[in-house]
């Protein structure tokens, strides 16, 4: 069974310029989660998905980035513009409603120059 | 308010040392607990988890104990090999009403196993 897919592995923007990252979660997953790591940090929360419905937005900054899931299959997170200090590793996780274990994809490196 | 506390890297141990990586964590309620692991270019994967007090998750070799009354979910090893080199995340489930929620994540613990 395949796993949480995420593309692109990497990505170098320069500051200023929009960037999109894309999440196909595991197959029959309804709960679909993006999350920003820091260098050396734990991963934090963004935004949360139940299907094609965000029941938690309260970390994502609204200005400058957003999400969809049409349909309540994969998921894009997008930043529009992108500064300096969005440099980071995107992940996306997906979960069953009734497991609470997440699985992780390897995650987006965003290189802001 | 909620948060992880692990103990900061790196640890740097030889071939079949006993590895102990501590974690607390502030929370109200009775959260469930997690180690998930990070191995070098790949993304997070549970390694163990604790549901409720007491209960002792394990896997691969490793342990960790649901401690209620000092808050904590200390990571155990009793001989880690090279293999076991990665970033070592603590976490738990900010959950609502009783349904799944968020992981809180501590900053992870970085091991480097020598041969």
């Amino acid at each position: 069974e395949a796993g949480v897919v995420q593309s692109p592995r990497y990505k170098i923007i320069e500051k200023k310029q929009p960037v999109a990252f894309w999440c196909n979660p595991i197959s029959g997953h309804n709960t679909l989660y993006w999350y920003l790591q820091n260098l050396g940090q734990g991963p934090e929360l963004l935004i949360r998905y139940e299907n094609e419905e965000a029941v938690d937005d309260s970390q994502l900054p609204k200005d400058r980035f957003s999400a969809e899931r049409l349909k309540g299959v994969d998921s894009t997170l997008k930043i529009q513009p992108a500064e300096l200090g969005d440099s980071a590793v995107y992940l996306c996780a997906s979960s069953l409603r009734t497991e609470n274990i997440q699985y992780f994809g390897a995650g987006t490196r965003l290189s802001v120059l | 308010g909620n948060s992880v506390t692990q103990m900061e890297g790196p640890v740097t141990l030889s071939e079949e040392a006993f590895l102990t990586i501590n974690c607390t964590y502030t929370a109200t309620g009775y959260p469930s607990l997690f180690w998930y692991v990070q191995y070098p270019g790949e993304g997070l994967q549970l390694l163990l988890k604790a549901t409720k007090a007491d209960d002792k998750g394990s896997n691969k070799g490793f342990e960790a104990t649901y401690r209620k009354e000092t808050t904590s979910f200390h990571l155990e090893k009793g001989s880690v090999q090279v293999s076991d080199s990665a970033v070592y995340f603590c976490a738990y489930d900010r959950a609502y009403g009783g349904s799944q929620g968020n992981l809180i994540f501590g900053k992870g613990t970085k091991l480097s196993v020598k041969p």
